[in-house]
């Protein structure tokens, strides 16, 4: 089967700009994820959709992340305006029963922010 | 706290020789999941294997296995025969609910 697609693989953006990334999942996984992985740290939940709702972002920034999964298939996550803190890969996943199968990754888009 | 520890930022290991990564949890819950994934350069993470808290028998696949020790709150991974292809950044994580909790990753580097 087809992995987990996303793009861009790199990005470099002035601090203050905006920046969208995409993601799309296996086909038939229900539920998406987008991760924040800081250099030197492991990848950190932004946000958790089953099928085109929301089910956690407790810990997405919502001053200047936001992120939309339309019709319950692909996704869109976007910064603005971004920070120097935002230097990351964000990491896509999907799943398909949920956490005890664990996920499939993609292979992330790396952000820079200068 | 919902950590998960790994002690040892680097590894390194002689090809077809045995390693050992470390991992540590906390958790106040009875009924979770540890796994391990690989991190290559290509940034894409990889399920190595995975533990359901409540079996005792530890899991294994291939030349990966785990020791699962639910008391201490460790579940370390073994690999054996170790490849070059091994060589990348292994995370720990602990699966409760909806969530994963990773650790900050160990880089190992399998040695020609």
């Amino acid at each position: 089967e087809a992995g987990v697609a996303q793009s861009p693989r790199y990005k470099i953006i002035e601090k203050r700009q905006s920046v969208a990334f995409w993601c799309n999942p296996i086909s038939g996984h229900a539920t998406l994820y987008w991760y924040q992985q800081i250099l030197g740290q492991g990848p950190k939940l932004l946000i958790q959709f089953q099928n085109n709702g929301v089910v956690d972002d407790s810990q997405l920034p919502k001053d200047r992340f936001s992120a939309e999964r339309l019709k319950g298939v692909d996704s869109t996550l976007k910064i603005q305006p971004a920070k120097l803190e935002d230097s990351a890969v964000y990491l896509c996943a999907s799943s398909l029963g949920g956490l005890p199968e664990g996920y499939t990754f993609g292979s992330g888009t790396r952000l820079t922010v200068v | 706290a919902q950590t998960v520890t790994q002690s040892q930022p680097e590894m390194s290991v002689q090809e077809a020789e045995t390693v050992t990564l470390s991992c540590t949890y906390d958790t106040s819950e009875s009924n979770y999941y540890l796994f391990w994934y690989k991190q290559p350069p290509s940034r894409q993470m990889i399920l190595v294997i995975r533990q359901e808290a409540y079996k005792q028998q530890n899991a294994t696949e291939n030349r990966f296995s785990v020791n699962f020790q639910k008391a201490a709150k460790s579940f370390s991974l073994k690999i054996s025969d170790s490849q070059l292809g091994d060589t990348a950044m292994y995370f720990c994580a602990r699966g409760t609910g909806n969530q994963f909790y990773f650790g900050t990753g160990t880089s190992l580097t399998v040695i020609p």
